[in-house]
C-alpha cells in the first residue's frame, strides 16, 4: 500500500528556510506516470498547490512561490524534499506531500494519495 | 491562473438530505475537475475525477456533473460520515488551483 510521510522541523524562524522531506513507501518515485509534490493549507483556510517534481528532473512551481521554492528528489532513498526560503508568518501551514498523476488519462493531475500532513509554524 | 469559485462556503444539512455544491472555473476547463473530501485533521481524499467519474471505493450517493466552467457535486442521502469540507480542483493546467471549500455542517 502506497504511503507518504512528511518529516522536518515544526517551527521555523522568520527569514529562514523551511525544509521538509517526504518518504515514500509502497511505490517508486521513479515512475514515468507520476509527479511528486507538495500542497499546503494555512490553519482554517483552503488548499494551495506548491509544486511538483518528476524523477526525470522536471519541476513545476506555483508562480506565487516560484522565486522561493525548490523541490528535489533522491531516488536512492525514495524520498523527495521541499525547500522554501525567506519564510514569513504567511507560510505557516500544514504541508502535505502527495503523488500527482501526470496529465494523461481521465484521472490526469489527480492528487492521490496524500501524506498525513505536518504543521510548520513560522515564528521567532 | 485559473480561479475556482465554490458555493456555498457552508451548508447546514441533516442526515438523509440531498446536498448540492457548485464550483465555477474562470475559464473553460472541459471536464478537468476533481472533487475532494476533507475531514478535520485529515488530508483531503479524492471523490470524483474528470468531473463525473467516481473514485474507487466512493459510495454511489456521491455524484458529479458539469463541463466547461460550471460543475456540481451532489450527495444524495447524506450520511453522518459525510459531514466534512469539500474542495474542487481544476486539473486542466498548471498551476493546479482549488476552490475555497464548502463545509457541510449538521443542521
Amino acid at each position: 500500500q502506497l504511503q507518504l510521510q512528511e518529516s522536518g522541523p515544526g517551527l521555523v524562524k522568520p527569514s529562514e528556510t523551511l525544509s521538509l522531506t517526504c518518504t515514500v513507501s509502497g511505490d517508486s518515485i521513479s515512475s514515468d506516470f507520476y509527479y511528486w509534490g507538495w500542497v499546503r493549507q494555512p490553519p482554517g483556510k483552503g488548499l494551495e498547490w506548491i509544486g511538483s517534481w518528476h524523477y526525470s528532473g522536471s519541476t513545476y512551481y506555483n508562480p506565487s512561490l516560484k522565486s522561493r521554492v525548490s523541490i528535489s528528489g533522491d531516488t536512492s532513498k525514495n524520498q523527495f524534499s521541499l525547500k522554501l526560503i525567506s519564510v514569513t508568518a504567511a507560510d505557516t501551514a500544514v504541508y502535505y506531500c502527495a503523488r500527482i498523476k501526470d496529465s494523461s488519462g481521465w484521472d490526469g493531475r489527480r492528487i492521490d494519495p496524500w501524506g498525513q500532513g505536518t504543521l510548520v509554524t513560522v515564528s521567532s | 491562473d485559473i480561479q475556482m469559485t465554490q458555493s456555498p462556503s457552508s451548508v447546514s444539512a441533516s442526515v438523509g438530505d440531498r446536498v448540492t455544491i457548485t464550483c465555477r472555473a474562470s475559464q473553460d476547463i472541459s471536464t478537468w475537475l476533481i472533487w475532494y473530501q476533507q475531514k478535520p485533521g485529515k488530508a483531503p481524499q479524492p471523490l470524483i475525477y474528470a468531473a463525473s467519474h467516481l473514485q474507487n471505493g466512493v459510495p454511489s450517493r456521491f455524484s458529479g456533473s458539469g463541463s466547461g466552467t460550471d460543475f456540481t457535486l451532489t450527495i444524495r442521502g447524506l450520511q453522518p460520515e459525510d459531514f466534512a469540507t469539500y474542495y474542487c480542483q481544476q486539473a486542466n493546467s498548471l498551476p493546479l488551483t482549488f476552490g475555497g471549500g464548502t463545509k457541510v455542517e449538521t443542521k
